[in-house]
C-alpha cells in the first residue's frame, strides 16, 4: 500500500466549477502537509501548505483532518490555466524526504 | 523560475551503462535532494545531501549515489543501468536550518533518462 494516495483522475471540469482532490496517507508520524502543482512535462512546484485549521489563497482552500489522515484541496472558479496535476505531499517526523503522491490530474476545458 | 538548473535535460543510455546528472542549487540553499519520477507517478526520494554529506536516503539501491560540492551543486550517478532506471530525475534545493526542513522544495526542470 502506498503511503499516500489519490485518486489519479483525470477530472475533466468547465471553467469556473468548483473541483475537489481528496488524499489518504498511511503513516500516522506525518507532521507536515502540502500540495505541489506539476504542470505537464515539468517541474512540481509548491502550491500552498496544509495546516490543522484549515487554509486559503484566493480560490483554493486546504484542509487537513488528521484523525482521519485526510487531506483535501478544493479549487473555486476553474480556470484554464489550473489544469495541471495536483500532488498530495507528507513530510513524516524524522525523515529527510517528502513523500509524494502519484498526482490527480485536472484538466479544465473552455 | 527557481535558479535550480539540471543538466543535461535528456540522454538515451543502453542498459549496463553509467550516467551522470548534474544539478546547481538555487543561491543561498544548502541542501540538495534527488528523486526520481516515473511516468504517471509521483516524485521517489533517492538522497539528500547537506554539508557534502549524504544525510538521508530512500529506498535505492547502492549503484545510485551522489555528492554534493563545496559550491552546493551535485551529482547523481548511476552505475550498471537498468531498463527500469528510465524516468525524470529531479533535482530540489532548500534551506535547512536547525529546525529541520520546512518542506518547500525548488525543483529544476528535471533529467529525462531513456534507458534502452
Amino acid at each position: 500500500r502506498k503511503e499516500v494516495e489519490q485518486d489519479p483522475g483525470p477530472f475533466n471540469v468547465p471553467e469556473g466549477a468548483t473541483v475537489a482532490f481528496n488524499c489518504t496517507y498511511s503513516n500516522s508520524a506525518s507532521q507536515s502537509f502540502f500540495w505541489y502543482r506539476q504542470d505537464c512535462r515539468k517541474e512540481p512546484k509548491l502550491l500552498m501548505s496544509v495546516y490543522s485549521s484549515g487554509n486559503e489563497d484566493g480560490r483554493f482552500t486546504a484542509q487537513l483532518n488528521r484523525a482521519s489522515q485526510y487531506i483535501s484541496l478544493l479549487i473555486r472558479d476553474s480556470k484554464l490555466s489550473d489544469s495541471a496535476t495536483y500532488l498530495c505531499v507528507v513530510m513524516v517526523t524524522g525523515r529527510r524526504a517528502l513523500t509524494f503522491g502519484s498526482g490527480t490530474r485536472l484538466q479544465v476545458q473552455p | 523560475e527557481t535558479g535550480v538548473t539540471q543538466s543535461p535535460t535528456h540522454l538515451i543510455k543502453t542498459r549496463g551503462q553509467q550516467v551522470t546528472l548534474r544539478c546547481s542549487s538555487q543561491s543561498g540553499h544548502n541542501t540538495v535532494s534527488w528523486y526520481q519520477q516515473a511516468l504517471g507517478q509521483g516524485p521517489q526520494f533517492i538522497f539528500q545531501y547537506y554539508r557534502e554529506e549524504e544525510n538521508g536516503r530512500g529506498n535505492f539501491p547502492p549503484r545510485f549515489s551522489g555528492l554534493q560540492f563545496p559550491n552546493y551543486s551535485s551529482e547523481l550517478n548511476v552505475n550498471a543501468l537498468e531498463l527500469d532506471d528510465s524516468a525524470l530525475y529531479l533535482c530540489a534545493s532548500s534551506l535547512v536550518r536547525q529546525g529541520g526542513n520546512t518542506g518547500e522544495l525548488f525543483f529544476g526542470e528535471g533529467s529525462r533518462l531513456t534507458v534502452l
